[in-house]
């Protein structure tokens, strides 16, 4: 069965402490993976769209990457306003699905 | 401005009562997907759409009933609502399902 698992689930972290946060999956043939930002009584935002391993995305203060088995969104020098919650979701081979993970929540403190 | 549309935003309703959740996009997006957010469980794809009249059942979509007439709309049918669908839904968009998808304000769902 397709699985998304996102970890940790939650995150705190002092403002310009750099972080990771991960998302394993267990698809038959990725065929995409995208992560979200999500805010408070919000839709989901799109961030990085990954197609496949030892890709990279980069945007501000984070950067995405891919291997076989997972990805990782590097948060560095975070900033208050990067509190959110962060989806990782993917697009498998055998059919038209998106699996979300429930997502990472993270809380930046000044 | 490109956008995704729900109505209503919130609705409180008894069970049994038929509801419709309607979905607009202005993109020209062929594909089209329906979620429900609960805490602990994350997002899950209830059911989507390649086209028009093309659609598919996510992972949840026992209760539920879609219908893609038109490729700009796509809206939720709750025949018979129970209270276990007490939840935040949303619709999203996107050229195809490998392309990032837009979502809407959201629906918060009430059955009681």
């Amino acid at each position: 069965e397709d699985q998304v698992t996102q970890s940790p689930e939650a995150l705190r972290l002092q403002e310009g402490e750099s972080s990771s946060l991960n998302c394993s999956y267990t698809v038959s043939g990725l065929r995409g993976l995208f992560w979200y930002r999500q805010d408070p009584g919000k839709g989901p935002e799109f961030l990085f769209t990954l197609y496949s391993a030892g890709e990279e995305k980069e945007k501000e203060r984070l950067k995405a990457t891919l291997t076989k088995k997972e990805s990782f969104l590097h948060i560095t020098a975070p900033k208050p306003e990067d509190s959110a919650t962060y989806l990782c979701a993917v697009r498998a081979n055998r059919d038209d699905k998106i699996i979300f993970g429930k997502g990472t929540r993270l809380h930046i403190l000044p | 401005e490109a956008q995704v549309t729900q109505n209503p935003r919130y609705l409180i309703t008894v069970t049994g009562k038929k509801l419709t959740v309607t979905c607009s996009q202005n993109m020209n997006h062929e594909y089209m997907s329906w979620y429900r957010q609960d805490p602990g469980l994350g997002l899950r794809q209830i059911y989507y759409s390649m086209n028009v009249e093309v659609t598919d059942k996510g992972d949840v979509p026992e209760g539920y009933k879609v219908s893609r007439k038109e490729k700009r709309n796509f809206p939720l049918i709750l025949e018979s609502p129970s209270p276990n669908q007490t939840s935040l839904y949303f619709c999203a968009s996107s050229l195809t399902p490998g392309q990032p998808q837009h979502f809407g304000d959201g629906t918060r769902l009430s059955i009681l």
